[in-house]
């Protein structure tokens, strides 16, 4: 099946630690997104990437990091710097670079809950 | 920055009835697409409508954009229980930089009753 996974579905964390939220594709798409969606929100876009090796930073970038090592992976650090890190994360990829041009294809997200 | 803006919030039908939702947007775009977000998962692409285009139809989904007016709006007939999920409009701005992203309104959450 080709599509985008996202692991875990459920991460719960104490507040001052690092956490790493895990996004995979098989979809062969050149560019992936990470989104956040607080609760009655729309999504605000952390970080995206139109090309392996390369990224950019979104509206909220702060307190995050990613890397794009691979063209089917990239994943999200949110880091102790993130003074509001409860919320939704969803991953998205699109076919090409101009992320706004295609439609997006989008995975399950992950909870990210820190007490 | 949110651009785009869902009208209503929320909204309540029965099923076989319509609903219609309204997204308003500020600046030039590319396209408009519309995505569905059942509760607690992730979102689906519905349609894509670009700028040079006035209404698109899917299924039992029909789209209009008016750039005169920065608007547009999705129908849905003859709606179902299925339909229940919040749904969003998301903008993608003629920026001419070479990267156009998406920006997503808040959404609005529809309720169709049995």
């Amino acid at each position: 099946d080709g599509g985008i996974t996202q692991s875990p579905k459920y991460l719960f964390r104490k507040e001052g630690q690092n956490v790493t939220l895990s996004c995979e594709q098989n979809l062969n798409h050149d560019a992936m997104y990470w989104y956040r969606q607080d609760p009655g929100q729309g999504l605000r876009l952390i970080y995206y990437s139109q090309i392996v090796n390369d990224f950019q930073k979104g509206d909220i970038a702060e307190g995050y990091s990613v890397s794009r090592e691979k063209k089917e992976s990239f994943p999200l650090t949110v880091t102790s710097a993130q003074k509001n890190p409860t919320a939704f994360y969803l991953c998205a990829s699109s076919a090409t670079g101009q992320g706004g041009l295609d439609e997006q294809y989008f995975g399950p997200g992950t909870r990210l809950t820190v007490t | 920055s949110q651009q785009g803006e869902e009208d209503p919030q929320a909204l309540s039908i029965q099923e076989g009835e319509n609903a219609t939702m309204n997204c308003s947007y500020k600046t030039s775009i590319n396209n408009l697409q519309w995505y569905r977000q059942n509760s607690g998962r992730g979102l689906v692409h519905l349609i894509l409508i670009r700028s040079n285009e006035r209404e698109k139809h899917s299924g039992r989904l029909r789209v209009t954009l008016d750039t005169s007016k920065k608007s547009s709006s999705l129908l849905i007939t003859a709606s179902r229980a299925a339909d229940t999920a919040s749904y969003f409009c998301a903008t993608a701005d003629d920026s001419g930089a070479g990267s156009y992203q998406l920006t997503f309104g808040k959404g609005t959450k529809l309720s169709v009753i049995p």
